[in-house]
C-alpha cells in the first residue's frame, strides 16, 4: 500500500543516547519533512529534503541530524539525546509544492529518561 | 516569518449543531493557508487548502474555510458535525519558501 511508515512508533531511551527514527514513503515524493509536536506548539519543522542528498534546516534543527541517499528513506538521528526532545515526531511528503506535505506517518512517540 | 494564531484551544459542541474553529495568520508576503486534521494516534490528514482563486474552498467531508485577506483570516467551519469528526485542527501558513507555520491546534470535541 501506498504511504508513509515510521519506525520504532514508540521509543524509550536515555540521555546522552544516540538514537535513529526511520521513515520510509511509496508516493515517490520530491520532498520530505520531520516535524516534532509539543503540546501548545502545534508542529515545528525540524529539516526537510526537495530530493536525495539536498537536505536544509527547519525552524528548531539543533541537535538533529538528518540523510536522504534514496528518494524513499529519510531518517532522523539524534546523536546524543537531551530531555528536551522528548517529543512526538512526524515524518511527512509532499510532491508538488515546495515546504507544503501533503501525507504523514503516523509519529514515533520518543522518551528521553 | 510568517505566524498562525489558532484563537480557541478547545471547543466542545453538540452533534448536529455548527461549528467555527478560528485561524489567524500574520505575514509580509502572499500565502497559501490550509487546514489539516489529527485523529488519536495518528499523522495529520490535510483537510482543505486555499492557494490561489476563490477565497471559499471547501473539503470532501463538509468543511470549508474563506480566506480573507483584509481580517487575515482562515476560520474553518461546518454547518453540522458529526461525533466522528472529533480531532484536533490544525491551521498552516506557508509562503512557498519551505517554511510552513503551524498553528498550537484546535481540540474539537462533538458530544451525542
Amino acid at each position: 500500500d501506498a504511504g508513509i511508515t515510521q519506525s520504532p512508533r514508540y521509543k524509550i531511551t536515555e540521555t546522552g543516547r544516540q538514537v535513529t527514527l526511520m521513515c520510509h514513503q511509496t508516493w515517490s515524493h520530491s520532498y520530505m519533512f520531520w516535524y516534532r509536536q509539543d503540546l501548545g506548539h502545534g508542529l515545528r519543522l525540524i529539516y526537510y529534503s526537495a530530493a536525495a542528498d539536498i537536505t536544509d534546516k527547519g525552524e528548531v534543527p539543533d541537535g538533529y541530524v538528518v540523510s536522504r541517499s534514496k528518494t524513499e528513506n529519510f531518517p532522523l538521528t539524534l546523536e546524543s539525546a537531551t530531555r528536551s526532545q522528548t517529543s512526538v515526531y512526524f515524518c511527512a511528503s509532499g510532491g508538488d509544492r515546495a515546504g507544503q506535505p501533503q501525507h504523514f506517518g503516523d509519529g514515533t512517540r520518543l522518551s528521553i529518561l | 516569518a510568517q505566524s498562525v494564531t489558532q484563537l480557541d484551544s478547545q471547543v466542545p459542541v453538540f452533534e448536529e449543531a455548527p461549528v467555527e474553529l478560528r485561524c489567524n495568520y500574520s505575514s509580509s508576503v502572499s500565502v497559501y493557508l490550509f487546514w489539516y486534521v489529527q485523529y488519536p494516534n495518528q499523522g495529520l490528514q490535510l483537510l482543505l487548502k486555499y492557494l490561489s482563486g476563490s477565497t471559499l474552498v471547501e473539503s470532501i467531508n463538509g468543511f470549508e474555510a474563506e480566506f480573507n485577506k483584509s481580517q487575515t483570516s482562515f476560520h474553518l467551519r461546518k454547518p453540522s458535525v458529526h461525533i466522528s469528526d472529533t480531532a484536533e485542527y490544525f491551521c498552516a501558513v506557508s509562503n512557498n519558501n519551505n517554511d510552513m507555520r503551524f498553528g498550537a491546534g484546535t481540540r474539537l470535541t462533538v458530544k451525542p
